[in-house]
């Protein structure tokens, strides 16, 4: 079975500056998706960016960027210029490209931006 | 245009009552549905999907069960519940890509 792994539980950063999450996961598949979602104070889950396995081109929205190393099974974000409003628990999920399409999460980590 | 609905939103409820949380989705059909649980300040454990009219499958023992009446409609269910079924409930209809989470259910048991 698919295992996502986020180690750390809490992160802070101080506002404008540059702050990145890490994230790993175990799979033997070839076809994957990898997602970052922000869950703010509401409990909404909120896509931040995604990521097809089969693209080596890492993808970008605006502030964040993650990097994904396939060979590693390693896919960190990067938020760049933090602001308040990117405090948050962030949760890594992996979906495989296959089958009932369940997502699995890691298990969060608590960003904090310091003014 | 393609929404998720979940409720209610807060729910308390004694220990041994039972529990019924709705979740229905518009703007499609034959949507993958899935339940998952948040337990306080940890990750999203998902505990069923559904990918049809009365397709059912459980990730994970529990007390708890999930039914799925009608294509658009995926209901999370318990007869007794117990204490440690409190938590943060999220409905999920995920296609392709693209994943739509339900506003959520805090459940208190007490």
């Amino acid at each position: 079975a698919q295992t996502v792994t986020q180690s750390q539980p809490e992160m802070s950063v101080q506002e404008a500056e540059t702050v990145t999450l890490s994230c790993t996961y175990d799979t033997s598949e070839s076809d994957y998706y990898l997602f970052w979602y922000k869950q703010p104070p509401s409990r909404q889950m909120i896509l931040v960016i995604r990521q097809e396995a089969y693209k080596q081109q890492n993808a970008t929205e605006n502030r964040f960027s993650v990097n994904f190393q396939k060979a590693a099974k390693s896919f960190s974000l990067k938020i760049s210029d933090s602001q308040l409003g990117d405090a948050a628990m962030y949760f890594c999920a992996y979906r495989s490209g296959r089958g009932a399409q369940k997502l699995v999460f890691g298990q969060g980590t608590r960003l904090t931006i310091n003014p | 245009s393609q929404t998720i609905h979940q409720w209610p939103a807060t729910l308390v409820q004694p220990v041994g009552s039972p529990l019924s949380l709705e979740c229905t989705v518009e703007g499609t059909s034959n949507p993958n549905l899935y339940w998952y649980r948040q337990a306080a300040g940890r990750g999203l454990q998902l505990l069923f999907y559904s990918v049809g009219i009365g397709q059912i499958s459980s990730e994970v023992p529990q007390n708890l069960s999930a039914s799925r009446p009608q294509d658009r409609q995926f209901i999370l269910s318990s007869k007794k519940l117990l204490l440690s079924d409190s938590g943060f409930y999220l409905c999920a209809w995920i296609v392709h890509t693209e994943a739509f989470f339900g506003q959520g259910t805090r459940l208190t048991v007490v």
